[in-house]
């Protein structure tokens, strides 16, 4: 399985802050790689497919770069409803695997 | 509304069985592939499977930790969507997320809320 891994674990910043947030694959999986913003309760919702296309309805302020084996998601000016944990997705091979999760909390 | 709703969870023993389901509101459901993911308590997202559509025969595809134990169906005429958990363990436990599968690509674009999923004694 392709093993992705998400840094960091835990993020601390402030409303307005631009934040990036990092995922590496094991192996090149191109551009098939999408981004989730999660909150306790909550269906997780998808940001970015593709590595950089945001989904629609979804704020611009959120944006995804990379190819092969290193994306980042960057949040441009962070909101109070931004605080909630982001998870990137590898869909390159029908065994789909996540990272390991970043959680963005407010400092 | 576009949407999905899981059902079935609950409290089972060890060795024990569990059916959940997802129904699937707003969209074809017959034309997408259907995926299960869970989340353990204080963990990540962790896929479960996938189940695909008629025209490709209804196939599915299963993460290691459920091969063998989990069954993924699908019931197009009622637009949902089933996981057949056998030989439950404890580390079964978690939420348990249904997930649509984008058409023309593998991300999931849809997701219900969940259904809780505990196995203890």
């Amino acid at each position: 399985d392709i093993q992705m891994t998400q840094s960091p674990s835990t993020l601390s910043a402030s409303v307005g802050d631009r934040v990036t947030i990092t995922c590496r694959a094991s192996q090149s999986i191109s551009a098939w790689l999408a981004w989730y913003q999660h909150k306790p309760g909550k269906a997780p919702k998808l940001l970015i497919y593709k590595a950089s296309t945001l989904e629609s309805g979804v704020p611009s302020r959120f944006s995804g770069s990379g190819s092969g084996t290193e994306f980042t998601l960057t949040i441009g000016s962070l909101q109070p409803d931004d605080f909630a944990t982001y998870y990137c997705q590898q869909y390159n091979s029908y065994s789909i695997t996540f990272g390991q999760g970043t959680r963005l909390e407010i400092k | 509304e576009v949407q999905l709703v899981e059902s079935g969870g609950g409290l089972v023993q060890p060795g024990g069985s569990l059916r959940l389901s997802c129904a699937a509101f707003g969209f074809t459901f017959s034309d997408h592939y259907m995926d299960w993911v869970r989340q353990a308590p204080g963990k990540g997202l962790e896929w479960v499977g996938r189940i695909r559509k008629k025209s490709n025969s209804y196939t599915t595809e299963y993460a290691a930790s459920a091969k063998g134990r989990f069954t993924i169906a699908r019931d197009d005429s009622e637009s949902s969507l089933h996981l057949l958990m056998n030989s439950l363990k404890t580390e079964d436990t978690a939420v348990y997320y249904c997930a649509k599968v984008n058409l023309v690509s593998g991300y999931f674009d849809l997701w219900g809320q969940g259904t809780l999923v505990t196995v203890s004694s």
